[in-house]
């Protein structure tokens, strides 16, 4: 099983709203990761965990809040959000973070729209 | 500071046809290669991993080649079909970036029946 699972699909907030995204997978991977896509640009990375701790922070607003409360799970916490920040959210896992040779696999992502 | 160029950014061939995607680094000091598929507003599959120090992977119709000197890849895919329209991204894991993956911009490729 390669599976990363994403909920929800879709979801549409408002500027002032509190929502997370949620990321699932089973296979023992110890890395896992928030990228953000827009439109017709390839993803961009967010944050890596590794062994459940915050390994990278690339510069996110802090309107953006990750949590990785066991192996299994990652939350991306969403907070006063701004209409640019509507994306693709793409949760990913691999087996560690600083082993070069490994792949890396995506889940089908959450369509977020701010309105 | 990594950049990943493919080229063409957009295809557009018959069905049965052969083709060849084109992906080029600019920091040939990397750990592996990775190619992804894309479906639209779909997330990323990954379709091969080429590690440094190898030369080509094969899975199916699907064959990656990695020049790593060159800073180059290739994704050739033989006998396209409908099923195989999607974006392909390439995307690098550098030596110097912290194992980080740097992205293309995807090659769009449209397999006409």
């Amino acid at each position: 099983d390669t599976e990363v699972t994403q909920t929800p699909k879709h979801l549409v907030m408002g500027m002032t709203n509190k929502k997370s995204l949620k990321c699932e997978q089973h296979m023992g991977h110890r890395a896992m990761y928030w990228y953000k896509q827009k439109a017709k640009k390839p993803p961009e990375l967010m944050f890596v965990y590794s062994y459940e701790k915050l390994s990278i922070n690339e510069s996110v607003p802090s309107r953006f809040s990750p949590e990785c409360p066991n192996s299994s799970l990652l939350n991306l916490h969403l907070h006063a959000l701004q209409p640019e920040d509507s994306a693709l959210y793409l949760c990913a896992s691999s087996q560690v973070y600083f082993v070069p040779g490994n792949t890396i696999y995506f889940g089908e992502g959450s369509w977020l729209t701010v309105v | 500071k990594q950049e990943v160029t493919q080229i063409p950014a957009a295809l557009s061939v018959p069905e049965g046809e052969n083709l060849v995607l084109n992906c080029s680094f600019t920091d040939s000091a990397i750990y592996n290669l990775q190619w992804f598929r894309q479906d639209p507003g779909k997330g990323l599959t990954s379709l091969l991993l080429i590690q440094s120090s190898q030369r080509e992977q094969t899975s199916g119709r699907l064959n990656a080649s990695l020049d790593k000197s060159s800073g180059r890849s290739t994704l050739y895919i033989a006998a396209s079909q409908p099923g195989d329209s999607a974006t392909y991204l390439c995307a690098v894991k550098g030596e110097t970036s912290g194992s980080r993956l740097t992205f293309g911009e995807g090659t769009q490729l449209t397999v006409n029946p």
